[in-house]
């Protein structure tokens, strides 16, 4: 199975910073790799896929970049919306498998 | 608009079984592989398995393999997980997830999850 290490597991940021989480695959995955934000209580959204193709609807503060092994998640400029919590998912192969997430919390 | 409505929850005890259901509207159901990821109580998301657009090909986590099935009904827009053999450890809120195609794609909308509590 694919392993999938999210880092920071949390980070504390403050409204308008940028924000970056690095996803690493234990081995290599070409470009399948989403990324979903969650909040509390709340259903997981889809944010990107193909590790840098933004879903629909997703505003562009977002973006991917990566291949291979090592992907990011950026926010370009952290607003009160995105506190939350971050997970990467390889589609590579099954059996899938998530990140331990990164929960992004206000400073 | 993309909609996915779990049902078939609730409180079961260990050994048990459950047939969960997600109704699904506002796309073309047999064009696209459907998922079920599953979320124990303050942890990470975890996949459960998945199906093809026909339903001719199916794929399981080892920690349900064996226990659960998936299917689905695609003259009614319906995606299922039949769960056997409960276990404290299957304890989760349970998501059907859309793909974006094939079985090999990324997800693009989720449910509002069901709650399944293995307890006795």
């Amino acid at each position: 199975d694919i392993q999938m290490t999210q880092s920071p597991s949390s980070l504390s940021a403050s409204v308008g910073d940028r924000v970056t989480i690095t996803c690493r695959a234990s081995q290599g995955i070409s470009n399948y790799l989403a990324w979903f934000q969650q909040k509390p209580g709340k259903a997981p959204k889809s944010l990107i896929y193909a590790a840098s193709r933004l879903q629909s609807g997703v505003p562009s503060k977002f973006s991917g970049s990566g291949s291979g092994r090592d992907f990011t998640l950026t926010i370009s400029s952290l607003q009160p919306e995105d506190f939350a919590t971050y997970y990467c998912q390889q589609y590579n192969s099954y059996p899938l498998t998530f990140g331990g997430g990164t929960k992004v919390e206000i400073k | 608009e993309v909609q996915l409505l779990e049902s078939g929850g609730g409180l079961v005890q260990p050994g048990g079984s459950l047939r969960l259901s997600c109704a699904a509207s506002g796309f073309i159901f047999s064009n696209y592989a459907m998922s079920w990821v599953r979320q124990a109580p303050g942890k990470g998301l975890e996949w459960v398995s998945a199906i093809s657009g026909s339903g001719d090909a199916a794929y399981y986590a080892d920690s349900v393999k064996g226990r659960f099935t998936i299917s689905r009904d695609n003259s009614k827009n319906r995606l299922y997980l039949q769960v056997n053999t409960l276990r404290a450890e299957d304890t989760a809120i349970y998501y059907c997830a859309k793909k974006l195609g094939t079985v090999r794609s990324a997800y693009d909308y989720w449910g509002q999850g069901n709650l399944v509590t293995v307890s006795s």
